[in-house]
């Protein structure tokens, strides 16, 4: 069981918005600006997509969003397109006793 | 953006020691912190540990049981993972990643991952 609660899956067709849910605790995500979401595309790493919360690295397009609000972290991909399926996760931090502890994961579906 | 490349033994015997080591080209390792995370087969990520370029500080997941150990050799560049007492529960595609400064647990550039099976 993981640390942070995800959907097991999320769809939406092309051009359409989807948000995805990460829920945790006041010890967690609720404690700390630290949230950040992860891509990743079957057979390859992970890519970060969003860290401090709501925050892009250069290069990911702003059609990706984050946000925050008391336990939950969302994100929320718009004009979705078919490169934009694969599985997201979302991670946290959670004092220094507990670093670093990932979301069980979302498959995204391209309709 | 740096390359990361893990290298090691692709199969590790029960009870025994599995080591990884991470290459990092294309920028030093100074400067930064970097970390293991492992994602067994068809689960999700899980972090196991860190280490600044200097060799200190270091910071493990708690459910590793002392059985981890990371290190760092600044003249190399790169940095390892050394898991003691292994079990069929360890196997899984271990990947060594660079902590973005400042963000906590954010891991902005990643190797392309080792698949470590655990079997006798």
């Amino acid at each position: 069981q993981s640390a942070l609660t995800q959907p097991p899956s999320a769809s939406g067709s092309p051009g359409q918005s989807v948000t995805i849910s990460c829920t945790g605790t006041s010890s967690d995500i609720g404690a700390y600006t630290h949230v950040c979401w992860y891509q990743q595309h079957p057979g390859k790493a992970p890519k970060l997509i969003i860290y401090a919360v709501n925050k892009r690295p250069s290069g990911v397009p702003d059609r990706f969003s984050g946000s925050k609000s008391g336990n939950t972290a969302s994100l929320t991909v718009s004009g979705l397109q078919a490169e934009d399926e694969a599985d997201y996760y979302c991670s946290s931090h959670a004092g220094m006793n507990n670093w670093g502890i990932f979301g069980g994961g979302t498959k995204l579906t391209v309709l | 953006q740096v390359q990361l490349q893990e290298s090691g033994p692709g199969l590790v015997k029960p009870s025994e020691t599995l080591s990884l080591t991470c290459s990092v080209s294309g920028g030093s390792i100074e400067n930064y912190y970097w970390s293991w995370i492992r994602q067994p087969p068809g689960k999700g990520l899980e972090w196991t540990a860190y280490i600044y370029y200097s060799g200190t500080p270091t910071n493990y997941n708690p459910s590793l049981k002392s059985r981890a150990t990371i290190s760092v050799d600044k003249s190399k560049n790169q940095f390892s993972l050394r898991l003691s007492s292994v079990t069929a529960a360890d196997t899984a595609v271990y990947y060594c990643a660079r902590i973005l400064l400042g963000s906590g647990p954010s891991f902005d550039d990643w190797g392309q991952g080792i698949l470590v099976t655990v079997s006798s």
